[in-house]
């Protein structure tokens, strides 16, 4: 069954440091997402991505965070000076139609 | 801004035992999904419904979209070790937009 797929599984950055997570959505899907969780609370949306533009975005999504489709499969998630409160579990998500299926298994981040 | 409650918080229930939790917003939802997360998981998509009324199954799991919109349910029967997880509702914000929210999450234990 196709999946959504995130590397790395775990990333450890020291503060301050730039740091870029990557998922590969299911090939025929449309619409691509970040959430974050942070350990012990809820999913937060952070961004959607359709037509290869951003569709909305959080209020946690501020000028720290891009992201990108550099190409036909890859969809990353720019985190450009971290801080420690950025420390979390990151998911990328896809869907065909604007109804969320598949969730990938997360970066856990961690910044020292 | 809209805001998903769910309760129980969390519960211990014997094996084999029948589960309820459910899911409520003071403003109006025309999708409800409900996911697990297994621990250091991402969320997996348990049940999408789509109309006021819907009842859908999936295996042990039924889920129902309540008449005035603003509620769902999740039953779990004759649940089993492997049920334990938190469960979160989601649902996309008003105005057709992308962004979905989450719950607050149902910690389920289950007790061989």
């Amino acid at each position: 069954e196709p999946e959504v797929t995130q590397t790395p599984s775990h990333q450890v950055t020291q503060m301050g440091q730039e740091v870029i997570l990557r998922c590969v959505p299911i090939s025929n899907h449309l619409y691509f997402y970040w959430y974050r969780q942070i350990l012990g609370q809820k999913v937060e949306f952070l961004v959607s991505f359709y037509n290869n533009e951003i569709s909305e975005k959080s209020e946690i999504f501020d000028d720290q965070f891009s992201v990108e489709r550099p190409d036909g499969s890859n969809f990353t998630l720019k985190i450009r000076s971290t801080k420690l409160e950025d420390s979390a579990m990151y998911f990328c998500a896809s869907s065909e139609f604007r109804q969320m299926v598949a969730f990938g298994s997360g970066t856990r981040l961690t910044v020292v | 801004g809209q805001q998903l409650n769910q309760s129980p918080q969390s519960m211990f229930i014997q094996e084999g035992e029948d589960v309820s939790m459910n899911c409520t917003s003071s403003s109006i939802f025309n999708t409800w999904l409900w996911y697990k997360q297994d621990p250091g998981e991402g969320p997996v998509l348990l049940i999408a419904l789509y109309k006021a009324g819907e009842l859908t199954s999936n295996g042990r799991l039924t889920a129902q979209f309540g008449i005035t919109r603003k509620d769902s349910f999740l039953n779990i029967s004759a649940s089993i070790p492997s049920d334990v997880g938190i469960y979160f509702c989601a649902g996309p914000t008003l105005g057709g937009t992308y962004k979905y929210i989450f719950g607050t999450g149902t910690r389920l234990k289950v007790l061989a």
